[in-house]
């Protein structure tokens, strides 16, 4: 199975400064068809997860423009220019290029 | 809008079965590939089975293989999990979820609890 890496597990992050994320895979998630199925997902506490980004760096309608994806082959980034208070949770990295799907450990953002 | 909504969640012993319903609507059920997701506390997110839209092939991580089967009703715009031989590990909140690549698309979920 591919395994996908994240770091850091826990973001302590000031309200208006910068975040990020990594997201290493195991394999490379380019599929066969030349798309790169890597995704980000945001689940804030008791809800379901909401998929922020689709193929590395599209934002989904909806999300602010202050969370971008970047990366390429197997290594993946999630940028939050600036914190804000209602960004408090949880982000999963996903793959869906090879069977079976996988996610990332999750990482928690939570403001300083 | 796209609404998936769960249900057949519930507690039950080691061994036991359960079947859960996901009835989908706001969009071309089945054109769709769907998929159950689940959630525990200790494991994080897992992919437990994708069924196709194209022609209803079965897909399912090892952990599950043999004792789950899903299955659609493309004329009830309805997807389904059949949780038999059930392991106290299978304790999660399953999720169905619309698509295979990257789910835009999740239900509010429903608890499984596996215990005695």
């Amino acid at each position: 199975d591919v395994v996908l890496t994240q770091s850091p597990l826990s973001l302590p992050v000031t309200l208006g400064q910068p975040a990020s994320i990594s997201c290493r895979s195991s394999q490379s998630l380019v599929y066969s068809d030349g798309n790169t199925y890597l995704n980000w997902f945001q689940q804030r506490p008791g809800q379901s997860p909401r998929r922020l980004i689709y193929k590395v760096s599209n934002r989904d309608s909806g999300v602010p423009d202050r969370f971008s994806g970047s990366g390429s082959g197997t290594d993946f980034t999630l940028k939050i220019s600036r914190v804000e208070a209602e960004d408090v949770g949880v982000y999963y990295c996903m793959q869906g290029t090879h069977w079976p799907r996988t996610f990332g450990q999750g990482t928690q953002v939570e403001i300083k | 809008e796209v609404q998936l909504l769960e249900s057949g969640g519930g507690l039950v012993q080691p061994g036991g079965s359960l079947r859960l319903s996901c009835a989908a609507s706001g969009f071309t059920f089945s054109t769709y590939d769907m998929s159950w997701v689940r959630q525990t506390p200790g494991k994080g997110l897992e992919w437990v089975s994708l069924i196709s839209g194209s022609d209803s092939r079965a897909y399912y991580v090892d952990s599950v293989r043999g004792r789950f089967t899903i299955s659609r009703d493309n004329s009830k715009n309805t997807l389904y999990l059949e949780l038999n031989s059930l392991r106290a590990e299978d304790t999660a909140v399953y999720y169905c979820v619309a698509g295979s690549s990257g789910p835009r698309d999740w239900g509010q979920g429903t608890l499984v609890t596996v215990s005695s």
